[in-house]
């Protein structure tokens, strides 16, 4: 099984610009989100969706954008990156479609975003 | 607020020591809390979770503990190898499954 898939590895963006982050799953989760992480900073919840077509906002969705058309893709898309959008981007995904509950949480290996 | 806090930032040890890692949250209400292991460069892996009814529960060389009345977790990491040096970050999840992350203790095992 190849888990959580994220892709870019990395990626270099000029302000302005905008891009998809890219993640699949192939565990048949129902549950998938996204964090960004930022040094001295836990993770934060960026946008989440508890299955295909449904899709809900995090603690920061701010110049963000999901969906989910499908059980294993769920892209973030920034619409105009700016700087304070530099992180590492982190796609999480778990069996349960009630939510997070006792689920183990499977995450990728991430993003790093740099928006110059 | 809702907090979790870790301690230490980082930490050095030598190799086969044992170490202890802290977390003190203020969640409300509480549901369980989890221990992840993040390498450099990689997510984050789970290590264990515990609800409010466990207050030890182990993996191999990691066993955390909970006190649910303090609201005190640790993580202790018995004959460390060089494959420990990670970030272990604690997270607490409320009854209504919301995440909270403490920032994580960086642990650097040298030989």
């Amino acid at each position: 099984n190849a888990g959580v898939t994220q892709t870019p590895k990395f990626q270099v963006l000029k302000t302005g610009q905008s891009m998809t982050l890219q993640c699949a799953q192939d565990m048949n989760h129902e549950y998938m989100s996204w964090y960004r992480q930022d040094p001295g900073m836990g993770l934060r919840l960026i946008h989440y969706s508890v299955g295909a077509g449904i899709t809900d906002q995090g603690e920061v969705p701010n110049g963000y954008n999901v969906s989910r058309s499908t059980t294993e893709d769920f892209p973030l898309r920034l619409l105009s990156a700016a700087p304070s959008q530099t992180s590492v981007y982190f796609c999480a995904s778990s069996y349960s479609k009630s939510g997070r509950g006792n689920e183990k949480l499977f995450f990728g290996s991430g993003t790093q975003l740099s928006v110059l | 607020k809702n907090q979790v806090e870790q301690s230490p930032q980082s930490l050095i040890i030598l190799e086969g020591k044992n170490c202890t890692l802290q977390c003190n949250y203020t969640v409300s209400p509480f549901s369980n809390l989890r221990w992840y292991k993040q390498d450099t460069g990689r997510g984050p892996v789970s290590l264990t979770i515990m609800t409010f009814s466990e207050n030890t529960k182990s993996n191999g060389r990691y066993t955390a503990t909970l006190d649910a009345d303090t609201k005190q977790s640790s993580l202790h990491i018995t004959a460390s190898q060089l494959s420990d040096s990670a970030s272990y970050i604690c997270v607490v999840v409320t009854g209504a499954n919301n995440l909270f992350f403490g920032t994580g203790t960086r642990l650097t095992v040298i030989p």
